[in-house]
């Protein structure tokens, strides 16, 4: 079956632009959750979405990011006004359960 | 979350045993250990998972030792593309926030 999917694959921008990246989970997870994984480090946790309840945005690094669900489905991540040290792979997952699927990520390039 | 210890990188030969040790000697009663790999350039893929009892999927096998301080994945039978990074990551299963925190895992270079 299909997996998670995330647009677009590499996004580059300039700085202080806004970007949106975005994440199809699997259908019917109900766990949906938004990693950043910079050059050569471990995987850092930004956000987290279960059901209807409120999102844990404890790993959001600035106010410049956010991040919606809609329909407890898509979920859009929304980063202004970017830096350089926004540069990353973004990664999303969802899950339902222990196993968490992670999706390509996409590679944002802030120039 | 109990935090984790792996050793930086490892190196096995192609169709021998991979056995990447993990320390989690801060482990909780409720906490279970889990294991994910990244090979270069994708996201995340998960292994197995245990709470207390070894466990074996078509994938590797996990055996933890009786007080829970550590644990062992096993890879019977090594391949080439094995080679990644393996993650031993503790969490409790379904708390109130289900996030994996990632550690720097162990390079496992498997070589022909």
């Amino acid at each position: 079956g299909a997996g998670v999917s995330q647009s677009p694959s590499n996004k580059v921008t300039e700085k202080g632009k806004d970007v949106e990246l975005r994440c199809d989970p699997i259908s019917g997870h109900t766990a949906l959750y938004w990693y950043r994984q910079s050059l050569g480090q471990g995987l850092e946790f930004l956000i987290y979405f279960q059901g209807n309840s409120a999102p844990d945005k404890s790993g959001l690094p600035s106010d410049r990011f956010s991040a919606e669900r809609t329909g407890g489905s898509v979920s859009t991540l929304t980063i202004q006004r970017t830096q350089q040290e926004d540069s990353a792979v973004y990664l999303c997952a969802s899950a339902f359960g222990h196993e968490q699927y992670f999706g390509p990520g996409t590679r944002l390039t802030v120039t | 979350d109990a935090k984790t210890t792996q050793p930086t990188s490892m190196d096995c030969a192609e169709g021998r045993a991979a056995n990447l040790p993990c320390n989690h000697s801060t482990i909780s009663g409720n906490e279970y250990v889990y294991w994910y790999r990244q090979i270069h350039s994708q996201g995340p893929q998960y292994i197995i998972h245990g709470l207390k009892n070894n466990e074996t999927n078509e994938m590797a096998s996990l055996i933890i030792t009786e007080d829970r301080k550590s644990s062992t994945l096993i890879l019977p039978h090594a391949t080439l593309r094995d080679t990644a990074v393996y993650y031993c990551i503790v969490r409790v299963a379904l708390g109130a926030t289900n996030k994996l925190i990632f550690g720097t895992g162990t390079l496992l270079a498997v070589q022909p």
